[in-house]
């Protein structure tokens, strides 16, 4: 069965960082490429970063650009977003997906972990 | 607002069909597969079509996809009370090498 864990979320003030992490279960993780993708409370899905299954390739939008750095240890299933200069925009809950080897869709989703940055 | 638009909410009675709409452009939904996730209250999303029609394992076959042009339509027939949620449309846009979701929109059953 497929699974996937995040972890890291928390309370952190204006300016400052957090590591959030992605433990993956059930299938090959160093084949997939890994997203992250976060919902602002009571608003839409929102597309954070990717990598690709190596770790050779990420991207990101404009939004997290130079601030966001997604990466990832297949030798232990993990994958992570460092954000650092956090802004009270970047509250949401965050997401980490699997991209589906069609490499047009996230087949599979964890439960999220919630970040709120305020002071 | 989303380069993807979707309408906010539709409504519809239970036993009926429901269409949602996904509006993009070129460089996205006219160039590449579009995909729907379905969102219940308080849970994570779940992938119910991908490459524009196609539907995982699990799925029944009350929701289908569609796509012509910069536009594609999930449609969701005999709506039961378990279907309220948030449907969202997403794909690649190639002009600006991001992953994009549609606005959401909001199913109640009446």
């Amino acid at each position: 069965e497929v699974q996937l864990v995040e972890s890291g979320g928390g309370s952190v003030q204006p300016g400052g960082s957090l590591r959030l992490s992605c433990a993956a279960s059930g299938f090959t993780f160093s084949s997939y490429w890994m997203h992250w993708v976060r919902q602002a409370p009571g608003k839409g899905l929102v597309w954070v970063s990717r990598i690709n299954s190596d770790g050779s390739t990420t991207g990101y939008p404009d939004s997290v650009k130079g601030r966001f750095t997604i990466s990832r240890d297949n030798a232990k299933n993990t994958l992570y977003l460092q954000m650092n200069s956090l802004r009270a925009e970047d509250t949401a809950v965050y997401y980490c997906a699997r991209e589906s080897k069609s490499g047009s869709d996230s087949d599979y989703w964890g439960q999220g972990t919630l970040v709120s940055v305020s002071s | 607002q989303s380069v993807l638009t979707q309408p906010p909410s539709v409504s519809a009675a239970p036993g009926q069909k429901v269409t949602i709409s996904c509006s993009g452009s070129s460089s996205n939904i006219g160039s590449n597969y579009v995909s729907w996730y379905q969102q219940l209250p308080g849970t994570a999303p779940k992938l119910i079509i991908y490459d524009n029609y196609k539907r995982p394992s699990g799925i029944p076959d009350r929701f289908s996809g569609s796509k012509s042009g910069t536009s594609a339509t999930l449609g969701i027939t005999g709506l039961q009370t378990g279907d309220e949620a948030d449907y969202y449309c997403g794909t690649w846009d190639s002009s600006l090498g991001a992953v994009l979701f549609g606005g959401g929109t909001k199913l109640t059953v009446l």
